[in-house]
């Protein structure tokens, strides 16, 4: 089946470490993915990682996934008020056309 | 990555009336990915447009209501047809990267309100 969970909010001081979580239910993934979405704005892709990957790293964010648990988190370090949007969590699948498929969001409030 | 750009970016339309909304990318891509985002929702995939073919559409989703073209590889259309309140949402237009696998980029989206 397809779904992907998510915490529905997070809130953190600024220049504290966020964490955000989700977890998926198909283990045929290829790709899951980070997106960030500010108010009235589009969709961002902020990362992504291979399903064959347990790690990726880029600046301030960092990207675990554990395949045996489907369970799959995004750090963002030292988080600043601009950071505050709504992240969604998706997965890729491998048959058919490949559809990406959201979670539910969480959005991050970041406390001066 | 890709750039992709939308018209409209919103409008509001009355009840019964249709919408095209036309999506632009400035590479070639074989697949072009059609989603809606309800209100304080996550995205849902409506269908999947590849050129020279039908769009497949997802569960719950149907031509009559949101029939999509794909003349071309850079270029699509979704209609929302006979418009209810129910269809205000924002619909995206999505494509895969052509420089890294794995990439999936999303249009800036249109904010439709049916009143």
């Amino acid at each position: 089946g397809e779904d992907v969970e998510q915490s529905l909010f997070l809130s953190v001081r600024e220049g504290d470490s966020s964490v955000i979580n989700c977890t998926y239910t198909d283990s045929s993934s290829t790709y899951l993915y980070w997106y960030k979405q500010e108010p009235g704005a589009g969709l961002q892709l902020l990362t992504y990682i291979f399903s064959n990957m347990d790690m990726k790293q880029d600046q301030r964010l960092t990207v675990l996934l554990n395949k045996k648990d489907k369970h799959l988190s995004l750090r963002i370090a030292d988080t600043q008020t601009g950071d505050s949007a709504i992240y969604f969590c998706a997965e890729r699948f491998s048959g058919g056309y490949q559809k990406v498929t959201f979670g539910t969001g969480t959005k991050l409030q970041v406390i001066p | 990555s890709a750039v992709i750009s939308q018209k409209p970016s919103r409008d509001i339309c009355q009840r019964g009336t249709s919408l095209t909304i036309q999506c632009q990318v400035d590479s070639q891509v074989t697949m072009m990915f059609w989603y809606r985002q309800q209100p304080g929702q996550s995205l849902t995939l409506i269908a999947t447009a590849n050129q020279g073919s039908e769009a497949t559409y997802e569960s719950g989703f149907v031509i009559d209501k949101f029939p999509i073209s794909r003349p071309n590889l850079t270029f699509s259309t979704l209609t929302v047809s006979n418009m209810s309140p129910e269809d205000s949402s924002i619909y995206l237009c999505s494509v895969e990267g052509t420089a890294n696998a794995g990439e999936q980029f999303f249009g800036p989206g249109t904010r439709l309100t049916v009143l």
